[in-house]
């Protein structure tokens, strides 16, 4: 079985400090991570994702998250929020491509002017 | 292109009553994913289609609550004898075959009084 810990259920960040937010995992088999964004009143968004390959994994807009398997942890940073930041973010884990994703329970990221 | 839809956005029932929720996934998309939003349990996984394998109905939490996928396109979740406890948001989910990333729809809040 697999599940997943988000430690933080709210953070509140100045606007153009450093953020991050922690996701643990737990698996007996390889995993694939994602984190998740949902905007108010918006639909879930992919915000970036791990599959394999390089353990350093960037958004677009200026995200990132390192997979570490010892630590078995998944954590989103962003060296300078915006206000546009808020929003609530899940991580998920997946066994493979297309199978049910297990997610945390969010983490709700306020960005404060 | 078009996204995933659901309809309806909102829904309003009382105690007892069936309702239906529909799901459009993204055209060529065979997979197709059911979840749970609700305050304090986050987002649980309830049922997935995968082409013409059978579901996976391993999420559903009660046998009043049944999905099905006509012609490997849209999707009906149905909740009979609603309880105040189905009150959620319910999300679709849908994906190219054996792709590990999931395109939500905006959800459907379901309020049973």
């Amino acid at each position: 079985a697999q599940s997943v810990t988000q430690l933080d259920s709210q953070v509140p960040v100045f606007e153009e400090a450093p953020v991050e937010l922690r996701c643990n995992y737990s698996s007996s088999v390889s995993v694939y991570l994602f984190w998740y964004v949902q905007y108010p009143n918006q639909g879930l968004q992919l915000l970036l994702k791990y599959l394999s390959g390089s353990t350093l994994v960037e958004s677009i807009n200026g995200f990132e998250a390192e997979f570490n398997k010892s630590q078995t942890s998944f954590h989103l940073r962003k060296p300078s929020v915006h206000i546009s930041d808020t929003a609530e973010y899940f991580c998920a884990v997946g066994r493979s491509g297309n199978t049910p994703l297990v997610f945390g329970k969010g983490t709700r990221l306020s960005v404060i002017a | 292109g078009a996204g995933v839809s659901q309809s309806p956005s909102n829904k309003v029932t009382e105690k007892g009553k069936d309702v239906e929720l529909r799901c459009d996934p993204i055209s060529g998309h065979t997979a197709l994913y059911w979840y749970r939003q609700s305050l304090g349990q986050g987002l649980e996984f309830l049922i997935y289609f995968q082409g013409n394998s059978a579901p996976d109905k391993s999420g559903l939490p009660s046998d009043r609550f049944s999905a099905e996928r006509t012609g490997g396109s849209v999707s009906t979740l149905t909740i009979q004898r609603t309880q105040q406890e189905d009150s959620a948001v319910y999300l679709c989910a849908s994906s190219f075959p054996y792709a590990d990333t999931q395109y939500f729809g905006p959800g459907t809040r379901l309020t049973v009084l």
